[in-house]
């Protein structure tokens, strides 16, 4: 089955610092989902990469895909303490014509004033 | 908006007990999926289900059972509560379009509580 690696597992940064986190694949990628999660709520919908080489920006946030489609990034600019939660990335195991989603681990953000 | 609604937001059950997570979207989703969520193990799928009354065994189907009669509604039953069952659980629903998956919209999530 298809399995997702998300590093680093949790991280803390300063106000207005940069990130990246990152998600690795064990087979190709043919949907790869980023999704952020306040504590204790459901999963907010970010962005969608389906493409090699795709990149798409939301404000602050941009996604890129890896030309091979195993690897992702997700990056953040100038960090606010809106941004902080659990990210995860997600990917469309496609079985059978049906959906069978699947997720990372999640990377913990915080965002320190 | 694209809405999913699972019944309860929080939910203590005794060990034994027969539970059952409800799910309602309203934006006729063919997908629907139930999934877990504990420390450091991130989003586990337990079940999902592509169609009225069919439903897929995910990764840790073990001790759960899920209900689909109704496109819009997907129960989960824990047939017998127990303490390792503690955990938060998401609902999730998506489109089937041209051969693959729109994006999932989530739940607000139940977090139960077996004692």
């Amino acid at each position: 089955s298809q399995e997702l690696e998300q590093s680093p597992q949790s991280l803390i940064v300063q106000e207005g610092k940069n990130l990246t986190i990152n998600c690795t694949s064990s087979k190709t990628l043919y949907g790869l989902y980023w999704y952020k999660q306040k504590y204790g709520e459901g999963l907010i919908f970010l962005m969608m990469l389906q493409k090699g080489g795709e990149e798409k920006s939301h404000e602050k946030i941009t996604a890129k895909l890896d030309e091979k489609k195993q690897q992702s990034s997700l990056h953040i600019t100038a960090s606010q303490p809106s941004h902080a939660g659990i990210y995860l990335c997600g990917a469309d195991g496609a079985l059978q014509g049906a959906q069978k989603l699947v997720f990372g681990q999640g990377t913990r953000l915080t965002i320190n004033p | 908006d694209v809405k999913v609604t699972q019944s309860s937001r929080y939910l203590v059950k005794r060990t034994g007990e027969k539970v059952f997570l409800e799910c309602v979207q309203d934006m006729d989703h063919e997908n629907m999926f139930w999934y877990r969520q504990d420390p450091g193990l991130g989003l586990r799928l337990i079940y999902f289900s592509y169609d009225v009354k069919m439903k897929e065994k995910g990764d840790i189907p073990e001790g759960y059972s899920v209900s689909r009669e109704k496109k819009e509604r997907f129960s989960l039953i824990l047939e017998s509560a127990s303490t390792n069952q503690t955990s938060m659980y998401l609902c999730a629903s998506s489109l089937w379009d041209r051969g693959r998956s729109t994006e999932a919209f989530f739940g607000q999530g139940t977090r139960l509580t077996v004692v």
